[in-house]
């Protein structure tokens, strides 16, 4: 069955330092999505992205974060100056219809 | 978006049925209702999805009043590995749509 894969699972970084979140979204799958969730809260979207543009973002996704699609296979997320409260787990997802697909995930651990 | 509102958490023990309901008073006529199942520290997956009446399928079976306005998702003879988050959202069924997550309802499975 395919699946929705994440490099890396765990991403150790420091305060200030940009981090590059990758994800390969199923072959077929036309938008692809990143959330994020904060250790023992909810799963909270970020950004939908569909034919090489953003679609739709949340308030969440300000400033520091980017994302693209480099090749016909990668999705990436990009925080160019983590924070300490960017730590959780960041989940890529991807549709091509109306089931999200979602990855296992990157842990992502600010000090 | 329609507000949901589900139990904080569940608790059963192996071979039982377990029901979940989900109130969502505020349904819009083109809302679908899904549920998604997280595992710890694994992404969400889809479980299920219905509009109105009675939708099964391998792992569940979804209920839906006349009046769309709550929901109950149906686990027959829950086993161990059932012990998860079970999210409830309701929405508008489109590709490219951003899922909007509660805090869910955490069912405990127990021998």
């Amino acid at each position: 069955e395919p699946e929705v894969t994440q490099t890396p699972s765990h991403q150790v970084t420091q305060m200030g330092q940009e981090v590059i979140l990758r994800c390969v979204p199923i072959s077929n799958h036309l938008y692809f999505y990143w959330y994020r969730q904060i250790l023992g809260q909810k799963v909270e979207f970020l950004v939908s992205f569909y034919n090489n543009e953003i679609s739709e973002k949340s308030e969440i996704f300000d400033d520091q974060f980017s994302v693209e699609r480099p090749d016909g296979s990668n999705f990436t997320l990009k925080i160019r100056s983590t924070k300490l409260e960017d730590s959780a787990m960041y989940f890529c997802a991807s549709t091509s219809y109306n089931e999200q697909f979602f990855g296992p995930g990157t842990r992502l651990t600010v000090l | 978006l329609a507000k949901t509102t589900q139990p904080i958490s569940m608790d059963s023990y192996e071979g039982q049925e377990v029901n979940i309901t989900c109130s969502h008073n505020n349904i819009a006529t083109n809302d679908y209702i899904t549920w998604y199942q997280q595992f710890p520290s694994q992404g969400p997956r889809f479980i299920i999805q219905g509009y109105k009446t009675k939708v099964t399928n391998e792992v569940a079976s979804l209920f839906i009043p006349a009046d769309r306005k709550s929901s109950t998702l149906s686990l027959p003879r829950v086993s161990l590995s059932d012990t998860a988050v079970y999210y409830c959202l309701v929405g508008y069924n489109q590709a490219g749509t951003a899922l909007i997550f509660g805090k869910g309802t955490t069912l405990s499975v127990s021998s």
